[in-house]
C-alpha cells in the first residue's frame, strides 16, 4: 500500500522562486493535511481540506495556496519562497469521522531556501 | 497559552527499563483526543497510541502506555521495556472537538528526544 506519497523528497530553491510540493493518497481519505516542522520543534497546520473543492487556513496559512480538485491530490504551493519557509513539510490524510482514527503523514518534503 | 506542552526536551533511558515522557494539555472542549507519533531520525512520523477524552481505561499498544489523568489534563507516554529502536522523537498532539466538527485537526507538542542506551 502507498498510503501518503510526498514529492519531491528534497528540494533547494531560491529566494524568490515558487514551486509546488505534491502529496497524494490512494486511502480514498476525504481529510487531508499540510504542516511544517522547522528545527527541533513541533508540526504546524499550514491549511487542511475536508473534500475535493473545500480547503481552509490552518495556524501558518501565510505564503502558501492549496488547492484541491479529486479525492486523492492536495498539493502545496509557495509562492515567492523566503528563507522564513525552509522547514520540512509533512502532508497527513485521515477518514472521516471515526474519532479515534490517526493521520497518516507521507516521509515529508525536506524545502531549503537560500 | 500552549495547548500542548512536553516539558522533556531530551530523555535518557537505560535499555530494558521503562520511561515516562510527558504531555500536558489545555482544552475547554469536553470531547476531544490525544495521540502520541514517534518521529525516528529518518524522518517519518510512526503514530503510536490514541486516548479519548470519553475512554474510561488507559490505552494501551503493545508496550505503549498512555497515563490519562484528566483532572490534571495530562496524558503521559510510558515505554516499557525499552529497545534501542524506541531512539527517536517523541510528539504528544490532540484534536479538540468530535472528529466531525474538528476535521481532525491536530496541535502538537515541541516533542521529546528520547535516547535508550545499551
Amino acid at each position: 500500500n502507498a498510503g501518503v506519497t510526498q514529492t519531491p523528497k528534497f528540494r533547494i530553491l531560491k529566494i524568490g522562486q515558487s514551486m509546488t510540493l505534491q502529496c497524494t493518497q490512494d486511502m480514498n481519505h476525504n481529510y487531508m493535511y499540510w504542516y511544517r516542522q522547522d528545527p527541533g520543534m513541533g508540526l504546524k497546520l499550514i491549511y487542511y481540506s475536508v473534500g475535493a473543492g473545500i480547503t481552509d487556513k490552518g495556524e501558518v496559512p501565510n505564503g502558501y495556496n492549496v488547492s484541491r480538485s479529486t479525492t486523492e491530490d492536495f498539493p502545496l504551493r509557495l509562492e515567492l519562497a523566503a528563507p522564513s519557509q525552509t522547514s520540512v513539510y509533512f502532508c497527513a490524510s485521515r477518514p472521516t469521522g471515526l474519532s479515534h482514527q490517526p493521520q497518516h503523514f507521507g516521509d515529508g518534503t525536506r524545502l531549503s531556501i537560500l | 497559552a500552549q495547548k500542548i506542552t512536553q516539558t522533556q526536551p531530551g530523555m535518557f533511558v537505560q535499555e530494558k527499563e521503562a520511561v515516562t515522557l510527558d504531555c500536558t494539555y489545555d482544552t475547554s472542549d469536553q470531547s476531544y483526543g490525544l495521540f502520541w507519533y514517534k518521529q525516528p531520525s529518518s524522518g517519518e512520523m510512526i503514530f503510536l497510541i490514541y486516548q479519548g477524552s470519553y475512554d474510561e481505561q488507559n490505552a494501551t499498544e503493545g508496550r505503549y502506555s498512555l497515563n490519562f489523568q484528566k483532572a490534571r489534563k495530562s496524558a503521559n507516554l510510558v515505554i516499557s521495556a525499552s529497545q534501542l529502536g524506541d531512539s527517536a522523537m517523541y510528539f504528544c498532539a490532540m484534536r479538540e472537538g468530535r472528529g466531525g466538527t474538528s476535521y481532525g485537526k491536530l496541535t502538537f507538542g515541541q516533542g521529546t528526544i528520547l535516547t535508550v542506551h545499551p
